[in-house]
């Protein structure tokens, strides 16, 4: 198995910075995912790590580090907006497997 | 580009009765389209995946013969909840590859159907 974990929820306030973390157990995996999904709708791309490190995208940053088996996702500047579950998950080249998500409450 | 539109968006029926949801990929061809089921305040799980012109793979647990997909075309994937229960009440999105996409890298999801079994 692959053992997705992520906090169940978190809150943050307007403006401010989160990082959502993701941890896993598995032998071996292409790549690794975050999605943002807002309830009953289907996720949107967020961001993806091949090789360790960091990847910035605007107000979205993803690290990743394969062999401390984590990752997380670094919002900056967060918007009201930006309240939604975060779903990481690992692709290996085929099906995505997804952790069981982050809801993320940003509050005024 | 690299669309999934998925039909019904929400669907309400009766316990026993069967339900057919779509994805079909408007201007891409989808040789292979992944099945998800989402609980409340839960992640997707993968049900299936379906594969054009064969049969498709079916995840640990899940009855290949309550969930009966068809992937006849390189366009067209459904997904049938036969003799519905209130416990398949979920939401179902569909999600295929795509290469070469930029914007979704690799991936691109349905808008998901709701299904109430009352």
């Amino acid at each position: 198995g692959q053992n997705i974990d992520q906090p169940t929820e978190m809150t943050a306030t307007e403006g401010a910075i989160v990082q959502i973390n993701c941890t896993y157990q598995t032998s071996g995996f292409n790549g690794l995912f975050w999605y943002q999904q807002h309830a009953g709708e289907a996720p949107t791309f967020l961001s993806y790590n091949v090789l360790d490190g960091l990847e910035e995208k605007g107000r979205f940053s993803s690290f990743l580090s394969r062999s401390k088996g984590y990752s997380y996702l670094l919002l900056k500047e967060l918007q009201m907006k930006d309240s939604a579950s975060y779903l990481c998950a690992l692709f290996r080249g085929y099906a995505l497997n997804f952790g069981k998500g982050t809801s993320l409450l940003v509050t005024p | 580009g690299a669309v999934v539109s998925q039909h019904p968006s929400w669907v309400i029926c009766k316990s026993g009765t069967s339900v057919k949801i779509e994805c079909r990929s408007l201007d891409f061809q989808a040789t292979t389209m992944f099945w998800y089921r989402q609980f409340p305040k839960q992640s997707l799980m993968l049900m299936a995946t379906s594969n054009e012109g064969s049969k498709a793979t079916y995840e640990q647990g899940v009855e290949k013969d309550k969930f009966l997909i068809n992937h006849a075309s390189l366009t067209l994937s459904t997904l049938t909840v036969t003799s519905a229960h209130p416990e398949d009440s979920s939401f179902y999105i569909c999600s295929a590859y795509v290469r070469d996409r930029g914007e979704n890298y690799g991936y691109t999801f349905g808008s998901g159907t709701r299904l109430t079994v009352v």
